[in-house]
């Protein structure tokens, strides 16, 4: 079964400063999906970015960014410039490929709560 | 339209009484989720419906009792729960295996309570 760690339960930065949060899987497919999900007070689950483990150009969106090193299975997410509106929970998760039926299912890990300090 | 629609949002029932959660897409998307979120941990995976039948239950009580009508709706039936179960309980929803760019799209979820 695929599994996906994240080993820092709370994390703080200054405000304009930059911070990386760290997740390491582990699987046996070739074909998967990595996601990195935010989850404010609010609750809501919101899509913060994703990579395609067949692509190895590190996916990046705006002020957010990933480094994926696919040997080492690992993949984290580097936030620079940060502002008080990314202060949420952090999490990392795993989704595989291909086109199997019941294989839909995401994998999330134990998250990391981000604190924005002014 | 990009939303994933729960209602309720909040809901208090007691441990004899029956309830419902209800899901609503319409982006499309043929796989839908539920899963269950206990304070400061991770979403844990109850159900997976792929084209409107039930391709994953994991190994979640009996009292739990998901349904699919059509393609934009997810249930979710509440019969008998306990005071554990009080959570919350997000809906999602994404392309099938192999098809889109994989992510799942959330819920605001309804916070249940149990008495």
């Amino acid at each position: 079964a695929q599994t996906v760690t994240q080993s820092q339960p709370e994390m703080s930065v200054q405000e304009a400063e930059t911070v990386t949060l760290s997740c390491t899987y582990d699987t046996s497919e070739s074909d998967y999906y990595l996601f990195w999900y935010k989850q404010p007070p609010s609750r809501q689950m919101i899509l913060v970015i994703r990579q395609e483990a067949y692509k190895q150009q590190n996916a990046t969106e705006n002020r957010f960014s990933v480094n994926f090193q696919k040997a080492a299975k690992s993949f984290s997410l580097k936030i620079s410039d940060s502002q008080l509106g990314d202060a949420a929970m952090y999490f990392c998760a795993y989704r595989e490929g291909g086109s199997n039926f019941g294989n839909e299912k995401l994998t999330f890990g134990t998250g990391t709560r981000l604190t924005i300090i002014p | 339209d990009t939303e994933v629609t729960q209602t309720p949002k909040h809901l208090v029932m007691g441990m004899t009484n029956k309830k419902s959660l209800k899901c609503e897409q319409h982006m499309g998307h043929r796989a839908m989720y539920w899963y269950k979120q206990k304070a400061k941990k991770p979403p844990e995976l109850m159900f997976v419906y792929s084209y409107e039948k039930l391709s994953i239950n994991e190994s979640v009580p009996s009292r739990f009792s998901p349904e699919c009508p059509n393609s934009s709706l997810l249930n979710l039936h509440l019969h008998a729960l306990q005071p554990e179960d009080s959570a919350l309980y997000l809906c999602a929803s994404s392309q099938v295996q192999g098809k889109g760019t994989g992510e799942l799209f959330f819920g605001e979820g309804s916070r249940l309570t149990v008495l």
